[in-house]
């Protein structure tokens, strides 16, 4: 199975904070975060490995993360804004180093009004 | 800064026709280059990788794709495009010293016209 991501999509009110989910491939103790606008394209959040964060992307406070002992991770945005409109992705990878690919998962679809 | 520059972003080709997808990476990303395509509402789908060795790589679908240093660059190519490579591609590389954190391309847009 790939990556899976959960909910598909979701639409939430300015002000409100948003739960996204990511299961990793199988044996794969790395995820990623990644948000993609039409304006910014894909940007790096945060990435976890092994329950700790190693890399955060050039992103407010307000979006933070963790991952569990089973490399699910999940992702939090709070007090959200119209800008945080996006396409949430989440790639998992086997290890941490710059030459292993990442998986993505389809995506979340968050629309904030 | 490192960066990674995809000239075009939007191009069509006739279905049949020779594809060509260009990619430029700054010379501080670390020698690992990777091409991505994306359809339509759906995630990231990993075309082809360059790491280290032969530098013409082969990927899925059809696709390969040719590690240039002294150009810096790292274009996708097909031979003959077929309807269903309609879709945007992404070209990114790693962050030096990032582990999983990655740069991305603003993307192109292939259109496949019959």
């Amino acid at each position: 199975a790939g990556v899976t991501q959960s909910p598909t999509h979701l639409i939430k009110t300015r002000g409100q904070q948003v739960t996204l989910s990511c299961s990793p491939i199988s044996g794969h103790r790395s995820v990623s975060w990644y948000q993609q606008t039409p304006g910014q394209g894909l940007q790096f959040l945060f990435e976890y490995f092994s329950e700790t964060q190693r890399n955060k992307g050039n992103f407010p406070g307000r979006f933070s993360g963790r991952q569990f002992s089973n490399s699910r991770s999940e992702m939090n945005v709070s007090t959200l804004e119209l800008g945080d409109s996006a396409l949430y992705l989440c790639a998992s990878s086997l290890e941490g180093g710059s030459s292993y690919e990442q998986y993505f998962g389809p995506g979340t679809r968050l629309t904030v009004t | 800064a490192q960066s990674v520059t995809q000239l075009g972003s939007h191009v069509s080709v006739s279905e049949g026709a020779l594809v060509l997808l260009r990619c430029n990476y700054s010379s501080s990303v670390p020698p690992y280059l990777f091409w991505y395509v994306q359809y339509p509402n759906q995630g990231l789908q990993l075309l082809l990788k360059y790491t280290t060795g032969a530098t013409l790589v082969k990927g899925i679908n059809g696709f390969e794709a040719e590690f240039k240093k002294s150009e810096t660059s790292f274009h996708l190519t097909k031979p003959s495009a077929h309807m269903s490579d309609a879709a945007e591609y992404f070209c990114a590389a790693p962050f030096s010293g990032g582990y999983n954190k990655l740069i991305f391309g603003a993307g192109t847009r292939l259109a496949v016209h019959p």
